[in-house]
């Protein structure tokens, strides 16, 4: 069955830092992989999403994510975190063959000044 | 821009009552999904349909039930309102039944359940 793991729960950085949330997932096959998020209040955004080719993908708002196999992730990154970063993150992954998501638990980013 | 939109942020019931949450998206998408979130467990999936009158159980269906007459509408009903049922409902839609589309979702209705 598939799944989703995001080891970190909470995540705290400083403005301007760098940032990288971890998304490891379970599938048999090659996997859609997505990170989305929500920002205080909202619904979930898509920032991002790979399903063949070039490992690397560019999402919006500067983010980007590297899908590798061997290790089974998909990590989520950003070289400079501004303040309107601070947002719970997403990880989801789909299977070829059916409609569904499954989607992580979540990582909370906040941002201290 | 894709928008889905949801009847209530915020909703208040007492234990017992019938509760209606809709949504309604705008681009003619063919799936549509219900989901609940709560802390520490994400999002999971509680109905979705992929045509209007056509709808299939997500991993939570129990005590819920939905509805979808028009391809643009879907309601999710909690037949009997619990206080296990106080939740964050998020609905979303996508444009087929690929796993690859991306699910566009709605702001989110805070469900409270007294």
């Amino acid at each position: 069955a598939q799944s989703v793991t995001q080891p970190d729960i909470h995540i705290t950085v400083s403005e301007g830092a760098s940032l990288e949330l971890r998304c490891n997932y379970s599938y048999g096959a090659t996997p859609y992989l997505f990170w989305y998020v929500q920002s205080p209040g909202q619904g979930l955004q898509l920032l991002l999403k790979y399903f063949s080719g070039d490992t690397l993908v560019q999402g919006i708002k500067g983010f980007e994510a590297e899908f590798k196999r061997s290790q089974s992730s998909f990590n989520l990154r950003k070289p400079s975190v501004h303040w309107s970063d601070a947002a719970e993150y997403f990880c989801a992954v789909g299977a070829y063959n059916t409609d569904k998501l499954i989607f992580g638990t979540g990582t909370r980013l906040q941002v201290f000044p | 821009d894709v928008k889905v939109t949801q009847s209530s942020r915020y909703l208040v019931k007492r234990t017992g009552e019938k509760v209606f949450l809709e949504c309604v998206q705008d681009m003619d998408h063919e799936n549509m999904f219900w989901y609940r979130q709560d802390p520490g467990l994400g999002l999971r999936l509680i109905y979705f349909s992929y045509d209007v009158k056509m709808k299939e159980k997500g991993d939570i269906p129990e005590g819920y039930s939905v509805s979808r007459e028009k391809k643009e509408r879907f309601s999710l009903i909690l037949e009997s309102a619990s206080t296990n049922q106080t939740s964050m409902y998020l609905c979303a839609s996508s444009a087929s039944g690929k796993a690859q589309e991306t699910q566009y979702f709605g702001p989110g209705t805070r469900l409270l359940v007294l």
